[in-house]
Order: structure tokens, then C-alpha cells, then sequence
């Protein structure tokens, strides 16, 4: 069993719509949650952590966490072109990251 | 801003040679990582550090050394390259159990 799923996508949606990126993880000790942007050829960038359930906002990004059904997820609203990427979400249970696959996301003009 | 730099953005290296990939982080954090990334298969551990001289197995440490002699430097090493260790390398820091900040990336091919 995988620690953090993903789905692959590829998951499109238009210019300035919300897009919803999801992910469950497996070790219920997991205490701190992180959400990477990954363009292509480059490495990850933090856009977001997150260690409270229910809400928190940056700008457009707003991730949210449910620890009871070991869920986190990641809205991006008024989405942009620039938005286009792969999401990568990442857990730690204390001593190391986990990883899930990352979902590819296209902005559509 | 915490800033993470490796030694190459691209090698070339052929079968059997020795390769070293050096990184460096400049925010004095304890822990520093080593991921390879693959198509379909995501970042995978290969070992990471939580202090100098100090390394632990990560998921996939075959063929792979490592070395820390100081704290903002770790050092991955491919003992005798062989072609499936083409693939792009990631460094990471943090400090404890915190954000991971990555380094730009080594695509190593390996013919």
C-alpha cells in the first residue's frame, strides 16, 4: 500500500475556474502535510504546509486537511495558464517525507 | 531564502565510471536528503541525513553511498554507474521534520 495517493490526472479545467487536487495518506501519525509545484524539468517548489485540520489560505491556493479520514487536498481558484504544472503532495510522520506520484494539471486559455 | 545548489544541472556519464553529486545548503538545516525522480514512479528516498557523519537508508539506497563531513554539504555517490541510474537527482534540506527545500536538480544520463 502506497503511503500518499494521488490521482495521475491528467486534470484540465478552464482559464479562471477552481481546480480541486486531492490526496490520502495511510500513516495516521502524520503530522505535517505539504503541497509542491513541479514544472516541467524543474524541481518542486513549496506552495503550501498545512498542520491543523479544516482550512488555510494563500492568495489563490487554499489547502484543506481532514486527519480523521486522512485526506488532504488543494484549490487553486481563478486558475491561470501559469498554474499548469504537477501537484506533488507530501506528508511526514515524523522523520521522513513521503510522496505521492504528483497530479498534472493543465490551464486551459 | 533558503537556498539549495547542486554541483551540475546536466551529466554525462559513461557505464561503470564513478559520479559524484555534490550539494549544498546554505540555512544551516539539520536534515538533507537525496531523492531520484522517475516517470510514473515519483520521488523516490534514496538516504538522507540528520547530522554531520550521520546517514540513513531511504528506499532505494542500492548502488548509492553517501557522505556529510559538514553540515550544509551532502554528497551523493554512484560507486560504478550503471544505466538505470539515469534519472533526474534531488537534493533536499529541512529543518527538523519541516519543509523540505529542494535544489534545482541533476539530470544524469548514464551510456
Amino acid at each position: 500500500q502506497k503511503e500518499v495517493e494521488q490521482n495521475s490526472g491528467p486534470l484540465s479545467v478552464p482559464e479562471g475556474a477552481i481546480a480541486s487536487l486531492n490526496c490520502t495518506y495511510s500513516d495516521r501519525v502524520s503530522q505535517s502535510f505539504f503541497w509542491y509545484r513541479q514544472y516541467s524539468g524543474k524541481s518542486p517548489e513549496l506552495i503550501m504546509s498545512i498542520y491543523s485540520n479544516g482550512d488555510k489560505e494563500d492568495g489563490r491556493f487554499t489547502a484543506q486537511l481532514n486527519k480523521a479520514s486522512q485526506y488532504v487536498s488543494l484549490l487553486i481558484r481563478d486558475s491561470q495558464p501559469s498554474d499548469s504544472a504537477t501537484y506533488l503532495c507530501a506528508v511526514n510522520p515524523g522523520n521522513q517525507f513521503y510522496f505521492g506520484t504528483g497530479t498534472s494539471l493543465t490551464v486551459i486559455p | 531564502d533558503v537556498k539549495v545548489t547542486q554541483s551540475s544541472r546536466y551529466l554525462v556519464k559513461r557505464t561503470g565510471e564513478k559520479v559524484f553529486l555534490e550539494c549544498v545548503q546554505d540555512m544551516d538545516h539539520e536534515n538533507m536528503f537525496w531523492y531520484r525522480q522517475d516517470p510514473g514512479l515519483g520521488l523516490r528516498l534514496i538516504y538522507f541525513s540528520y547530522d554531520v557523519k550521520m546517514k540513513e537508508k531511504g528506499d532505494i539506497p542500492e548502488g548509492y553511498s553517501v557522505s556529510r563531513e559538514k553540515k550544509e554539504r551532502f554528497s551523493l555517490i554512484l560507486e560504478s554507474a550503471s544505466t538505470n541510474q539515469t534519472s533526474m537527482y534531488l537534493c533536499a534540506s529541512s529543518p527538523l521534520a519541516d519543509t523540505q527545500y529542494f535544489g534545482p536538480g541533476t539530470r544524469l544520463t548514464v551510456l
